[in-house]
């Protein structure tokens, strides 16, 4: 089985653009979370989708967004990119959401640098 | 509030066991878990443990959880130089998806020879 891909995994940005990352989930997985990466924060949440419906979104401002698609894809969107934008971000699919306890597979990542 | 905390730097030798340590704040978590991230890759995870559980092994790795000083540990037996990795321990109120999981900053683990 296919692991969690992540499209592309290299990018280089400007300041002020903005940038679309793509995750796709392993077969069958509904649920997929976002994560950024950087030496100064370390890990942080910043949401999760679930049957094409945002659950919970972490402590980061609106210009992130994301959204999920019926084949349970999902992309992330950054508008109007800052240079603390540059991370690598995350990807983790599992088969389900809630309640019961279930794994969580994260694809390599996108790293993503703003100039 | 949630909070992880790990030490930033353990330094083994080879061959002996490594013992990665991790605090956390929660009390309502459920599942506590060790991931392990390679240069240039994303989080593999290793083991995981619910909170009603006091110990976890699984081949070279036991996981140790003291739910009342909220208290983890993941010990490597046999350390060999393709664990040299960094290593989060993570933590989660529900099974980890919806609410997110909330990572430490992570422990590099350094294998000398």
């Amino acid at each position: 089985k296919a692991g969690v891909t992540q499209t592309p995994r290299y990018l280089i940005k400007t300041r002020g653009q903005q940038v679309t990352l793509s995750c796709s989930p392993i077969s069958g997985h509904r649920s997929v979370s976002w994560y950024q990466q950087t030496p100064g924060q370390g890990l942080q949440f910043l949401f999760e989708y679930f049957s094409e419906t945002q659950r919970n979104k972490g402590n980061f401002p609106g210009r992130f967004s994301g959204r999920q698609f019926s084949n349970s894809r999902s992309e992330m969107n950054v508008s109007t990119l800052e240079l603390g934008d540059s991370a690598l971000y995350l990807c983790a699919s599992s088969l389900t959401s809630g309640g019961i306890y279930y794994e969580q597979y994260f694809g390599p990542g996108t790293r993503l640098t703003v100039t | 509030g949630e909070d992880v905390e790990q030490s930033l730097f353990l330094s083994v030798r080879e061959g002996d066991s490594s013992v990665i340590n991790c605090t956390y704040t929660d009390s309502s978590s459920t599942y506590l878990y060790w991931y392990k991230q390679e240069p240039g890759a994303g989080l593999q995870l290793l083991t995981y443990i619910f909170s009603n559980m006091d110990m976890k092994q699984d081949q070279r790795l036991t996981v140790l959880l003291n739910k009342k000083d909220k208290h983890l540990s993941l010990r490597i037996a046999d350390t060999q130089t393709g664990d040299s990795a960094i290593y989060f321990c993570a933590e989660s109120i529900g099974g980890g998806g919806a609410d997110g999981l909330t990572f430490g900053k992570g422990t590099h683990l350094i294998i000398q020879p």
